[in-house]
């Protein structure tokens, strides 16, 4: 079973609409999580770091269930722009250790 | 937030040659970077942890004698891809932690390597 997984979408969407997917980790130890937005042939750039009480980033609100081991992403009025592939990324700390896994990712298209 | 570059952006070299990238944290120390690859419309695989001063650490699956790594400063550290192959071809990402704030990941550009 992966760590990390991911419906891999796509999420097709008109513009203004709402849009949202989970993820799921199957490390209980897990520590961080994080969600990544990676654009076509792109690197990832750091979207926003997922807390324990759920946080909110302008039109994006991260929330994480550590009782059933997901975090899920949500976008209020999708814009043009948001169209991306979004990464769920986790993170376990161990004793030297700050690796980073990541699921496949999620599509996101939103239209005109 | 913090900037990690690296280069060359991209690369095609033939059959059996080496190449070297090169990934640096430019406004900030990284004593750790990481190499990742990744394959289209796949996830991002990590190959090794980059620690300076020391040996990396290879990920499982992955040949330490082809893919170099060295981690000479607190914001250089190099992929040698030695002997390459077709099969090497692939996008390689860098990404160093930035000590400010949630020691979050940054990644560098990517580097999109092609043997022929």
């Amino acid at each position: 079973r992966k760590e990390v997984e991911q419906d891999p979408g796509p999420f097709n969407v008109p513009e203004g609409a709402t849009v949202a997917f989970n993820c799921t980790y199957s490390n209980s130890a897990s520590q961080s999580f994080f969600w990544y937005r990676q654009d076509c042939r792109k690197e990832p750039k750091l979207l926003m770091s997922v807390y324990s009480s759920g946080n909110e980033d302008g039109r994006f609100t991260a929330q994480l269930n550590r009782a059933s081991q997901y975090i899920s992403l949500l976008i209020r009025d999708s814009k043009l722009s948001d169209s991306a592939t979004y990464l769920c990324v986790v993170n376990e700390w161990g004793s030297n250790d700050y690796k980073l896994s990541f699921g496949a990712g999620t599509t996101v298209t939103v239209r005109a | 937030g913090a900037v990690v570059s690296q280069h060359p952006s991209r690369v095609i070299c033939k059959s059996g040659t080496s190449v070297k990238i090169e990934c640096r944290s430019l406004d900030f120390q990284a004593t750790t970077m990481f190499w990742y690859r990744q394959f289209p419309k796949k996830s991002l695989m990590l190959m090794a942890t980059s620690n300076e001063g020391s040996k990396a650490t290879y990920e499982q699956g992955v040949e330490k004698d082809k893919f170099l790594i060295n981690h000479a400063s607190l914001t250089l550290s190099t992929l040698t891809v030695t002997s390459a192959h077709p099969e090497d071809s692939s996008f390689y990402i860098c990404s160093a932690i930035s000590p400010i704030g949630g020691y979050e990941q940054y990644f560098g550009p990517g580097t999109r390597l092609t043997v022929t």
